[in-house]
């Protein structure tokens, strides 16, 4: 079974600082996802990644599949991105359903 | 981009009723849809996997006679809970999957049972 580790598990920074989450897992992948769960509680998917990197906006998310480790990057972070930031595996390779980490809590101050 | 709805967004019923939650995807057809929940603080836990017209499949310790899911098409999938207690409170999210390994997530639905 996959198992998936984040940290830090609490973040605080102010705004417009660059933000690193980062992301293990135990267990070969087919896709990384990035997930983002506001105080409401809907999530929105960030990225799925399988290889190297993407980018969308401030947002950049890197996997490295060797080592088993992704990293989400935030830049010029902003208070809206306040947010528990969740990194979910598939829990075999070629599984389709989901492991999830216990989550990053966010908290960008302006 | 693809969107996965949920129906209602908050519901709060009475002990021993039963309730639905439904699960939509709007603009895509999706193979499979999964069922979590969420406690307060706590990360997402899987509780079954449906694919259309079949069956669902049903994590351990996940009650299949109290937690009804329905995968009736490609884009509609719905979680009965029966005999609502109040331990069934919960937040329950759906999450839609194409043939590939994307997953769409829903806005999810605040269960309480009083």
């Amino acid at each position: 079974k996959n198992e998936v580790e984040q940290s830090p598990q609490n973040l605080t920074a102010q705004e417009g600082e660059f933000i690193t989450i980062n992301c293990s897992y135990s267990v070969g992948i087919s896709a990384l996802h990035w997930l983002q769960q506001h105080p409401g509680g809907g999530i929105v998917s960030l990225f799925m990644l399988s290889s190297g990197k993407k980018k969308h906006g401030r947002l950049i998310a890197t996997i490295n599949i060797q080592e088993k480790h992704s990293s989400l990057h935030i830049t010029a972070s902003h208070p809206r991105d306040s947010a528990v930031y969740i990194c979910a595996v598939p829990p075999l390779q070629g599984a389709q359903k989901l492991v999830f980490g216990q989550g990053t809590r966010l908290t960008i101050n302006p | 981009g693809a969107v996965v709805s949920q129906h209602p967004s908050w519901v709060i019923c009475k002990s021993g009723t039963s309730v639905k939650i439904e699960c939509r995807s709007l603009d895509f057809q999706a193979t499979t849809m999964f069922w979590y929940r969420q406690f307060p603080k706590q990360s997402l836990m899987l509780m079954a996997t449906s694919n259309e017209g079949s069956k669902a499949t049903y994590e351990q310790g996940v009650e299949k006679d109290k937690f009804l899911i329905n995968h009736a098409s490609l884009t509609l999938s719905t979680l009965t809970v029966t005999s609502a207690h109040p331990e069934d409170s919960s937040f329950y999210i759906c999450s839609a999957g194409t043939s590939g390994y994307e997953q769409y997530f829903g806005p999810g639905t605040r269960l309480t049972v009083t």
